[in-house]
């Protein structure tokens, strides 16, 4: 049972335009949520996180929303340039504070020249 | 890059064979966590570790066993590979402080059961 969903596995688009990844989850106990971007042959690097009592946080390019009643959260990413490039783990965590992350399966972001 | 190493970076070996894991961090980090990738199934942990000796399971621990002697080096054990472990193994930690959830990843290691 995947209580993270990325549905989209892949994602097209343009340089400069905006990116716009996807993430569902079913448990309502997730109150923090993050973003990871992994390029091949390295491992994931941090982007951006939104605590539940948020509903936006912003940095840079990078803007993460969280729509709670929706349990939906959204990556995006503006202008989006080619060295973005790379798969993207949208990733959720309870109120354990052990760091138990839950992580969704990746959409592979491609951003065209 | 919080001085996550990992070793072996590729292996590959037989089933039935015992394989071990390390992953060595330098900056004395309480959290260490230990995570699968699979097509399909994004990051999923096997175990993590909160402190020496204190370790716990993760959401797919069966067949994996760890340890944690030292602060700096997190193992991950094997004890009898099978062609379903066949992954690439990621090592995270935590930094200290308040936020245990952003976690930074080792280089990860490529392994192979045939």
């Amino acid at each position: 049972d995947q209580q993270v969903k990325q549905n989209s596995p892949s994602l097209s688009v343009q340089e400069g335009r905006i990116s716009i990844l996807n993430c569902d989850y079913t448990n309502s106990m997730f109150d923090y949520f993050l973003w990871y971007k992994k390029y091949p042959a390295e491992g994931p690097t941090f982007l951006i996180s939104i605590s539940s009592i948020k509903d936006k946080n912003e940095d840079g390019r990078f803007t993460v929303f969280l729509n709670k009643s929706a349990k939906h959260l959204s990556l995006h990413i503006v202008p989006s340039q080619p060295g973005d490039s790379a798969v993207y783990f949208c990733a959720a965590s309870g109120s354990s504070n052990t760091g138990k992350l839950i992580f969704g399966q990746g959409t592979t972001l491609q951003v065209k020249p | 890059d919080a001085g996550i190493t990992q070793s072996p970076r590729h292996k590959v070996t037989e089933t039935g064979t015992p394989v071990t894991l390390r992953c060595h961090q330098t900056e004395n980090h309480r959290y260490m966590y230990w995570y699968r990738q699979d097509p399909g199934h994004g990051l999923r942990l096997i175990h993590y570790s909160y402190g020496v000796k204190d370790t716990d399971k993760g959401e797919v621990s069966d067949g994996y066993s760890v340890s944690r002697s030292k602060t700096e080096d997190f193992l991950l054990t094997l004890e009898s590979a099978t062609s379903s472990q066949t992954s690439v193994y990621f090592c995270a930690i935590s930094l200290a402080g308040e936020d245990y959830n952003e976690q930074f990843f080792g280089p990860g290691t490529r392994l192979t059961v045939l």
